[in-house]
């Protein structure tokens, strides 16, 4: 059983630019949640994704995007960064809404964003 | 609108000695509520959540739906409990995962 899996793990980006960060769920996974974790917060809920669509979102500006491909992986897209965009950005996996285990997260290790 | 609160950032005990990491919600209907926990160089993973109802590396929690307050226990704090513990909630329809800022549990040996 593989586990969730990110990348890139770090990256710098200047402001204006755009980025996209990937995320394999965990095998037997359907459902994918993205989180920003700013220093020193818990995770914030960015959206979550399932069936290839988006299931909810929140409190995030749409140039926070992103895609669920049909092998359950997902890109979280980012347009005309901003420096308050600098955080550890969480991909987290789960089983599908009718699933009993289905509200526990799987977490990946993150991809660390920086914006100059 | 759902809320988390973990009103200590750090929490330093005595090895041996009990601990109480503090976790009050704010939700109108019935939340799930979950531990989770961060040890050094590792990645945030589920520690218990509160329909289990089991007791994981000593750690119980009960969910207090009066005092709306899910508080994390050990009676006898070890080295290796040292790590970054998240309160959460899951609220609504879907999956929204409503997280704490988290508590910094430090075991003095």
């Amino acid at each position: 059983e593989t586990g969730v899996t990110q990348s890139p793990t770090h990256l710098i980006k200047t402001r204006g630019q755009q980025v996209t960060l990937r995320c394999s769920s965990q095998s037997g996974h359907n459902t994918v949640s993205w989180y920003q974790q700013a220093l020193g917060q818990g995770p914030q809920f960015i959206f979550q994704y399932y069936r290839e669509e988006e299931n909810g979102r929140g409190n995030f500006p749409p140039r926070f995007s992103g895609l669920q491909f049909p092998n359950y992986s997902s890109e979280l897209n980012v347009n005309a960064l901003e420096l308050d965009d600098s955080a550890l950005y969480l991909c987290a996996s789960s089983t599908g809404p009718k699933n009993s285990g289905a509200n526990v997260l799987t977490f990946g290790a993150g991809s660390r964003l920086t914006v100059l | 609108a759902q809320r988390v609160t973990q009103p200590e950032k750090l929490l330093s005990v005595f090895k041996g000695a009990p601990v109480e990491l503090k976790c009050n919600y704010s939700y109108s209907g019935s939340p799930e509520l979950f531990w989770y926990v961060q040890y050094s160089r590792q990645r945030l993973q589920l520690l218990l959540r509160h329909i289990s109802r089991e007791s994981i590396k000593g750690f119980t929690a009960d969910l207090n739906k009066g005092e709306t307050s899910f508080h994390l226990k050990k009676p006898f704090a070890q080295e290796e409990d040292s790590a970054m513990y998240y309160c959460a909630l899951k609220g609504g329809g879907y999956q929204k995962v409503t997280f704490g800022t988290g508590t910094k549990l430090q075991v003095i040996p």
